[in-house]
């Protein structure tokens, strides 16, 4: 299997910061990296998939970057509405395992 | 719009088999794509269950292969989960999803927890 790590676990912003989350795979996916957002008691919203590209509807604030092993999700002017729990997903090979999850938390 | 709603005992006693289904609306699986299970256990990290599509073929988290079974029903647009011999490690909010371009999972179910306990 391919394991996923992302950094940090959780962290505490404020409202208009930029924020930046890391995603690295155990081995190469090319740009089958997806990254999702949760908020409590509900299920997971795609927010870009294929590394960079943005799910419809969601706001152009969030990107993805990145390729090979390291990926990376940026917020560029963080909203209260974004305060979740991001998880990243690697598509290349079965299964499609998740990461550990980043928390964004309200400094 | 595509929706999917998932079913089935919320209680399931230990060695038993845990059975769900998820039901799709506004979108017929016969049309293609892949449609998935996920599960999540309490206050834990999602793990990717498995996959199937219209025509039946299967893709199986290798940790769970040897007790997972996943069908599709497409004369009543529906696809299931039958996880044999569960255990409390089992227990999790069970989620159905519908997996689009990239591969990803562009629309969830809204999930259900099965807690196993005698």
């Amino acid at each position: 299997d391919i394991q996923m790590t992302q950094s940090p676990s959780s962290l505490s912003a404020s409202v208009g910061d930029r924020v930046t989350i890391t995603c690295r795979a155990s081995q190469s996916i090319t740009n089958y990296l997806n990254w999702y957002q949760q908020k409590p008691g509900k299920a997971p919203n795609l927010l870009i998939f294929a590394t960079s590209t943005l799910q419809s509807g969601v706001p152009s604030r969030f990107s993805g970057s990145g390729s090979g092993t390291d990926f990376t999700l940026t917020i560029s002017s963080l909203q209260p509405e974004d305060f979740a729990t991001y998880y990243c997903q690697q598509s290349f090979s079965t299964p499609h395992t998740f990461g550990q999850g980043t928390k964004v938390e309200i400094k | 719009q595509v929706q999917l709603q998932e079913s089935g005992p919320g209680l399931v006693k230990p060695s038993e088999t845990l059975s769900l289904t998820c039901t799709v609306s506004g979108f017929s699986i016969s049309s293609g794509y892949y449609w998935g299970w996920i599960r999540q256990p309490p206050g834990k990290e999602l793990e990717w269950i498995g996959t199937i599509y219209q025509s039946g073929t299967t893709y199986y988290n290798p940790s769970l292969k040897s007790r997972l079974t996943i069908s599709v029903d497409t004369s009543k647009n529906q696809f299931s989960l039958k996880l044999k011999s569960v255990t409390p490690a089992d227990a999790a909010v069970y989620y159905c999803a519908k997996q689009g371009d990239g591969r990803a999972l562009e629309y969830w179910g809204q999930g259900t927890l099965v807690s196993v306990s005698s």
